[in-house]
């Protein structure tokens, strides 16, 4: 079974200084591993994938994210962070192939960036 | 290019009832999954259809039911309807279903939601 922990269930920043949102996940093989946003009352915004290649990858909104194989962690970044960033943010993830084939969620992280 | 549909937005019933929950995915889009989202729980993965097809199913009662039509738009059932599923109900669609192999990295689109809650 695939499965995504977020251990904190708040993030709180101040505005300008670097933030990081934690993931690390559970899957069978190769993963794929993704970012979104929800701002409330809104359905999942995509903010960035990592499929395979460089382990950093780079999305929307100056957001970047690293992969690390080896502590199965995909953490979201972002080097200044803005008040309008505040919002919740979901990692997921998926197999490149069996069964499990959708995406699994982790509980959600929310971000508070102090003005 | 127009983006996912989700209709109604918010809904109200009660205890019993049934509702169902509309989906119009983005123009191309062949599937569709739908989400449940709820403070306890999270996002929870209820079903995927492509091609008009239920191509996987999460861990969910009877009571909860789907189907696709031929144009890709999407409904969701629910029947008996309990305060427990007082949810943010999502939907989202990809260019192909998770059964294929080729090219699908499996990123969504999420619609809005509909916000149901049952008294």
């Amino acid at each position: 079974a695939q499965s995504v922990a977020q251990p904190e269930d708040q993030v709180n920043v101040a505005e300008g200084n670097p933030l990081t949102v934690k993931c690390t996940y559970s899957v069978s093989g190769n993963p794929y591993l993704f970012w979104y946003v929800q701002y409330p009352n809104r359905g999942l915004q995509f903010l960035l994938k990592y499929i395979t290649g460089d382990n950093l990858v780079k999305g929307s909104y100056g957001f970047e994210a690293e992969f690390n194989k080896s502590q199965t962690s995909f953490h979201l970044k972002k080097p200044s962070a803005l008040v309008s960033d505040s919002a919740l943010y979901f990692c997921a993830v998926r197999a490149h192939a069996g069964s499990a084939r959708q995406l699994t969620f982790g509980s959600g992280t929310q971000l508070t960036v102090l003005p | 290019k127009a983006g996912v549909t989700q209709t109604p937005r918010y809904l109200i019933k009660t205890r019993g009832q049934q509702v169902t929950l509309s989906c119009s995915p983005i123009s191309g889009h062949r599937s569709v999954s739908w989400y449940q989202q709820t403070p306890g729980q999270g996002l929870q993965f209820l079903f995927e259809y492509f091609s008009e097809t239920q191509r996987n199913k999460g861990n969910f009662p009877g009571r909860f039911s789907g189907r696709q039509f031929s144009n890709s738009r999407s409904e969701m059932n629910v029947s008996t309807l309990e305060l427990g599923d007082s949810a943010l109900y999502l939907c989202a669609s990809s260019p192909i279903g998770t059964g294929r192999t080729s090219g699908n990295t499996g990123e969504l689109f999420f619609g809005e939601g509909s916000r149901l809650t049952v008294l």
